[in-house]
């Protein structure tokens, strides 16, 4: 078990562009969720997955982000046309199937819009 | 709707020294509740949760938390602190009517234990 990661650690990118966020769970959690933090702030419900499909969004999650997890597995976040406000420490988490898990959190990818 | 609060921003104490770190909640029905910590620059560690049975839980590293449904509160505690317990702690809560399973958290509170 190596644990939740997150690919890239860090990200700075320019207003305007577009970035994708990978995160891969532990392999035997099915479900998997995505988290924005900002300073100061505890984490916020961006998204869940359960297997493949996407079952909950934020309305955080306005019309310019998109979250994938095709087959089950590996689960992506991207984020177009990037503003300044999008400027946070995206978290991703898993979880086994059942109600009273906990969720297991990878390190993170910060973002850095300027 | 679901709510955390940590009305403490910050937390003081010195080595060895109990810690309390303040939680309270509100949900629209029974809550499954958990404590994280996070070190500067990393995602959240689990530390405890609360899910049924004894309304004292014990965690890693020594610490525990009570729950207290009719003050609606989930306080974690640690008898004695070290200096390495300085990290930013968080509350979170999460309603047992929500199927999937998504966590609220508090607003988090930075603990600064020195030697």
């Amino acid at each position: 078990d190596t644990g939740v990661s997150q690919d890239p650690r860090h990200k700075i990118t320019k207003r305007g562009q577009n970035v994708t966020f990978r995160c891969d769970p532990i392999s035997e959690h099915n479900r998997l969720y995505w988290y924005r933090q900002t300073l100061g702030q505890g984490p916020e419900f961006l998204t869940y997955f359960q297997n493949e499909a996407q079952l909950e969004k934020s309305r955080l999650l306005s019309d310019r982000f998109s979250a994938e997890r095709p087959k089950g597995s590996f689960s992506t976040l991207e984020i177009q046309r990037t503003e300044q406000g999008d400027s946070a420490m995206y978290l991703c988490a898993s979880s086994l199937g059942t109600s009273d898990y906990e969720q297991y959190f990878g390190p993170g990818t910060r973002l850095t819009v300027t | 709707a679901q709510s955390v609060a940590q009305p403490e921003d910050q937390v003081n104490v010195a080595e060895g020294n109990p810690l309390t770190v303040k939680c309270t909640y509100s949900v629209s029905g029974n809550p499954y509740l958990f404590w994280y910590v996070q070190y500067p620059n990393r995602g959240l560690q689990f530390l405890l949760k609360y899910i049924t049975g004894d309304n004292l839980v014990k965690g890693s590293y020594g610490f525990e938390a009570e729950f207290n449904k009719s003050q609606t509160s989930f306080h974690l505690k640690k008898p004695s602190a070290l200096v390495s317990d300085s990290a930013l702690y968080f509350c979170a809560v999460r309603d047992r009517g929500d199927s999937w399973g998504k966590f609220q958290f508090g607003a988090g509170t930075q603990v600064v234990v020195t030697p």
